[in-house]
Parts: C-alpha cells; structure tokens; sequence
C-alpha cells in the first residue's frame, strides 16, 4: 500500500512569513510523529500523536511552532514568523498505535524548508 | 530528558570488512533499541531493532547487541558492502517516543 507522504517536497520562504507542511499517514496508523533534521545533524523530535489523545508537544522548539491532526489522519505542522534557523528537513512518521509498547516508525520522504 | 550518543561519528571501512557502531543512552526506563539507515537524500528506514528483554539478534549481515546494565547497544555490520554507505541514527526509546543520536556516517570503499 501507500506509504507516508509528505508535502510540498521542497519549500522556500522569506524570514518572518509562515508555512504549513502536511502530513498523509499510511491509512489505519493512528500514531503520527514529525521530526526535524538539520544539516548533519540527527532527527529532532518534534510532536506526537496518539488517537484522540491530547498530542505530546514536549519536542516544539518555540511557540511559532504548532501541529494538529484533523480527523485522526492528516497532519499539519504550522511555523509563524519563520527564521533562518527553521531552514531544514521535517520528516513525518507513522506507526499503528499499539499504545503499549513502541512500534516500528514509517517515515515520509521529507519537507526541505528553506527560509532566507 | 533521555540523552543519547554515537560513536564514531564517521566510520570508514573498505569492503568486506566489519563495521561496528555503539549507540549509549541514559535512561534506565528505555525498553526499545532501534538503529535508523538513511541515504544520502532519502528517508530514515529501519534495519534492525531488539527489546529489552533479549541481548542480541541477528538478520543477515547485520546484528545488535544490547547491554542494559552498561546502558549501551551496537550495530554490526559484517561483509561491508558499498552499498551499506549512509548514515546510522540509534534512537532509543523511552515512553512511546524515539531520541534520536547524532548518526555515523559510514563510508564503504570498493
């Protein structure tokens, strides 16, 4: 079946504007992760979801940063007032949300989010 | 929060050797041991990962060990293949959700 996708694929955007990067989860995950990865740097948690859980946000960098999850499926992940230092890839992931114990993680291809 | 680290960060080998990376973490609480291959431009992908409740497993060429009193696990790679170039992440996991190390970027020579 379908994997995750992500998009847009690639994104520039001039410093203080806001973007919006989506998530499509494989179909029936109810677990939802989004990452950030810096250039030669390791994946940065970022937010979960759960279900109908209240997400856990404890990897949100700032208040610029917010995400939700409409409908227990798509995700958006929202940065206002982007600063250069945004400027990396946000890899979305999925699993089937067994709740009890950790599941092997899905990962989409990857937003490049560019901020001059 | 958990704090995870890689050693080495680089790792260059020729082909057919054996390559080992060791991933520390510092939560006594983390119960799940996945290691992350991601190719240059490309996605994360899972090659290998063991719980808690066993020490070592084997697929293939690779395999993992696990030593909980010590707080460590590693990656092995035998048979090294160019293809097996790209970067490794541990990421240990606490809760539900997965701390990611810095990587290793291993390099394969023909």
């Amino acid at each position: 079946g379908a994997g995750v996708s992500q998009s847009p694929s690639n994104k520039v955007t001039e410093k203080g504007k806001d973007v919006e990067l989506r998530c499509d989860p494989i179909s029936g995950h109810t677990a939802l992760y989004w990452y950030r990865q810096s250039l030669g740097q390791g994946l940065e948690f970022l937010i979960y979801f759960q279900g109908n859980s209240a997400p856990d946000k404890s990897g949100l960098p700032s208040d610029r940063f917010s995400a939700e999850r409409t409908g227990g499926s798509v995700s958006t992940l929202t940065i206002q007032r982007t600063q250069q230092e945004d400027s990396a890839v946000y890899l979305c992931a999925s699993s089937p949300g067994g709740a009890l114990f950790v599941e092997t993680q899905y990962f989409g291809p990857g937003t490049r989010l560019l901020v001059l | 929060g958990e704090n995870v680290e890689q050693h080495p960060s680089t790792l260059s080998v020729q082909e057919g050797d054996s390559a080992v990376i060791k991933c520390t973490y510092s939560d006594s609480a983390s119960n799940y041991f996945p290691w992350y291959k991601q190719e240059l431009g490309k996605r994360p992908q899972l090659i290998i990962d063991i719980r808690s409740n066993v020490g070592e497993k084997k697929d293939q060429r690779i395999a993992v060990t696990l030593n909980k009193t010590a707080k460590h696990f590693s990656l092995h790679i035998t048979e090294t293949q160019p293809e097996d170039s790209a970067v490794y992440f541990c990421a240990p996991v606490v809760g539900l959700t997965l701390t990611f190390g810095k990587g290793t970027m291993l390099l394969v020579s023909p």
